[in-house]
């Protein structure tokens, strides 16, 4: 089966770095995403890594390695409108079937 | 920016009712998918479509129905509503092409009493 996992919960302070873990098992592996999603809205993407190694995108970073089965989103100098569930999501397939972590919710206190 | 688009975005019905989640995207995407999320919990994936007239089973088992007779319509149907039927239901598609980044509508949040 497929499964992700990502912390519950992770509260930082503004201005600060924080990194979101993703650890999965998957039958395949095309590619790990991350999405945002603020509470009573919808996800939106964040970033993509089909390749091991980090893509910097502003003041967010996401960081993969497909022999540890690992990846991690890094967010530097937190504003309070970071505060969101960030979910990870792992393409596998030919035909692109998304399955998605169970979400960290990140505080972001002053 | 994506354009994808849910009707109703919030719906109170009765038990027994049937409804129909409608879902539209403009983008020419081929894969369409249906997800359920409490508050505060992840997303399961419910139906998925690689395209005209291909729909599947997500992973989470579900009583509705879906339908692609369109490239950019992918509605969703409850036969017969019940209070555990009770989520947000988001909307998403996603380019073949692309790296599968996934573009979600604003969802439907359903009450069925």
């Amino acid at each position: 089966g497929q499964s992700l996992e990502q912390p519950s919960e992770v509260t930082a302070v503004e201005g600060a770095i924080v990194q979101i873990n993703c650890t999965y098992q998957t039958s395949g592996f095309y590619g790990l995403s991350w999405y945002q999603q603020h509470d009573g809205g919808a996800p939106t993407f964040l970033s993509y890594n089909a390749l091991d190694g980090l893509e910097e995108t502003g003041r967010f970073s996401s960081f993969l390695s497909r022999s540890d089965s690992y990846g991690y989103l890094l967010l530097q100098e937190l504003q309070m409108k970071d505060s969101a569930s960030y979910f990870c999501a792992v393409d596998s397939g030919g035909y692109q079937k998304v399955t998605f972590g169970t979400g960290t919710k990140l505080q972001v206190i002053p | 920016e994506a354009d994808i688009y849910q009707t109703p975005r919030y719906l109170v019905i009765g038990t027994g009712k049937k409804i129909t989640l409608e879902c539209s995207q403009t983008m020419g995407h081929d894969k369409m998918y249906w997800y359920q999320q409490d508050p505060g919990m992840e997303l399961h994936l419910i139906h998925y479509s690689y395209g005209v007239n291909s729909t599947e089973k997500g992973d989470l088992s579900s009583e509705s129905t879906v339908s692609r007779i369109r490239t950019e319509h992918f509605p969703l149907t409850l036969e017969s509503a019940r209070p555990s039927h009770t989520s947000q239901y988001l909307c998403a598609s996603t380019d073949t092409r692309g790296r599968g980044t996934q573009y979600f509508g604003p969802g439907t949040r359903l009450l069925v009493l």
